[in-house]
């Protein structure tokens, strides 16, 4: 059965600090996708990751995945308060040809000023 | 934009009682998928249907039916509600994966039961 595992699962963070959350999974997939959910909102989609070594970056937020450690990193730099929400990993996998996206538990980040 | 509409933003029902949760998309998608979400759990996907008529049983199917006889349209069925069911219920569309297709979400139905 696959595991996708983030943590920390929560993270207080003081404004203009950099972090890290980390996704490990536990089967093979080429294929991670980032969510963020703001308090009361549903799923936002932030980056889609489709190959070892890929790397996306919007704004303070960056995305990576190495494929052969199945592991991704949501880096967030000089954190600013619009950043807290908690954010979730998504894993691609196939069941009999037809892929189902397998969530993490939830990073939930407070940026505090 | 894609819009996947959920019909019930908040629900309350009995134990016991049947609850049909409603999802419909407007984007032709092939794919469409129901999951609970829990406090420290995550998503967890139920079901999810990669065509008309077609399902396939998620991590925690028991306890849910689902129903897509309609492209659109993709039902999760509660036959007899239990307390262990409230939850936020989120749906979910997308195309056939080839490449970077992301899920598109429905704004949830929160259900309680009591």
């Amino acid at each position: 059965e696959l595991k996708v595992e983030q943590n920390p699962l929560f993270l207080s963070m003081q404004e203009g600090k950099n972090y890290t959350i980390y996704c490990n999974y536990s089967t093979t997939s080429d294929r991670l996708y980032w969510y963020r959910q703001d308090p009361g909102k549903s799923l936002e989609s932030l980056f889609v990751l489709l190959s070892n070594g890929a790397v996306k970056q919007e704004g303070r937020l960056m995305a990576s995945l190495d494929t052969k450690a199945r592991l991704s990193t949501l880096h967030i730099t000089a954190a600013v308060h619009d950043l807290s929400a908690t954010y979730f990993c998504a894993v691609d996998t196939s069941n009999f040809g037809n892929e189902k996206l397998t969530f993490g538990t939830g990073t939930r980040l407070t940026i505090i000023p | 934009d894609v819009k996947v509409t959920q019909s019930s933003r908040y629900l309350v029902k009995r134990t016991g009682e049947k609850v049909f949760l409603e999802c419909v998309q407007d984007m032709d998608h092939e794919n469409m998928f129901w999951y609970r979400q829990d406090p420290g759990l995550g998503l967890r996907l139920i079901y999810f249907s990669y065509d008309v008529k077609m399902k396939e049983k998620g991590d925690i199917p028991e306890g849910y039916s689902v129903s897509r006889e309609k492209k659109e349209r993709f039902s999760l069925i509660l036959e007899s509600a239990s307390t262990n069911q409230t939850s936020m219920y989120l749906c979910a569309s997308r195309t056939q994966p080839s490449g970077a297709n992301v899920l598109t979400f429905g704004a949830g139905s929160r259900l309680t039961v009591l």
